[in-house]
């Protein structure tokens, strides 16, 4: 199957910072990828859809301004929290459907902790 | 509006033994893409099984079946020959017909497998 990678797989910032997660696909080209946040024991809501070469579109609720999300290349799309507070604490995880294939792949998610 | 739902939150079953995890979906769309995940306590997404609303018999993926019934809007995961490795969640996943490659998700079901 396809390989989605994530980095950092972890990560501990303050409060009032930004971090950036990053989203790569190794072994196919990736024209969207989907950005999803997880809580502990909860399911997964996704977030936004990142398009390569233009903008992302959010969905209801999720405010853009705080997850920026850039998606450059065919093989790697980045989200942004910006200005982290506490509750932006969670589980944040990246996927890509290559070409014909009909299941997403996932990346291995990145924990984040603001603290 | 489209909605999985996954009604056990928590199931047990004795190694050895099959189990069923129930899902059900509701959406106005003719063509519509079905989904199983698992997720060990690692957090990665693994793909075990899909089932497209026009496929005519039930998926199956070694141990795993899909068990496909339409009129019923329903897609139960069924695990035979459960080892102590299905000790995971579980969730139940649509995509739309439309093309998009958005993917809905149920709420999970934790599954532990006794020795």
């Amino acid at each position: 199957g396809a390989v989605v990678s994530q980095h950092p797989s972890w990560v501990i910032c303050k409060s009032g910072t930004s971090v950036k997660i990053e989203c790569r696909s190794l072994d196919f080209q990736a024209t969207t990828m989907f950005w999803y946040r997880q809580f502990p024991k909860q399911s997964l809501m996704l977030m936004a859809t990142s398009n390569e070469g233009s903008k992302a579109t959010y969905e209801q609720g999720v405010e853009k301004d705080k997850f920026l999300i850039n998606h450059a290349s065919l093989t790697l799309s980045t989200l942004t929290v910006t200005s982290a507070h506490p509750e932006d604490s969670s589980f944040y995880i990246c996927s890509s459907k290559p070409g014909l294939h009909l299941e997403q792949y996932f990346g291995p998610g990145t924990r984040l902790t603001v603290t | 509006a489209q909605k999985i739902t996954q009604t056990q939150p928590g199931m047990f079953v004795q190694e050895k033994e099959a189990v069923t995890l129930d899902c059900t979906y509701d959406t106005s769309d003719p063509s519509y893409g079905l989904f199983w995940y698992k997720q060990p306590s690692s957090g990665e997404m693994i793909f075990l099984i899909y089932q497209g609303s026009y496929d005519q018999q039930n998926a199956t993926e070694g141990r795993y079946s899909l068990n496909f019934q339409k009129a019923r809007k329903s897609a139960n995961l069924v695990i035979s020959a459960s080892q102590l490795g299905d000790s995971a969640m579980y969730f139940c996943a649509m995509s739309r017909g439309d093309n998009t490659g958005k993917l809905i998700f149920g709420q999970g079901t934790t599954l532990q497998v006794k020795p």
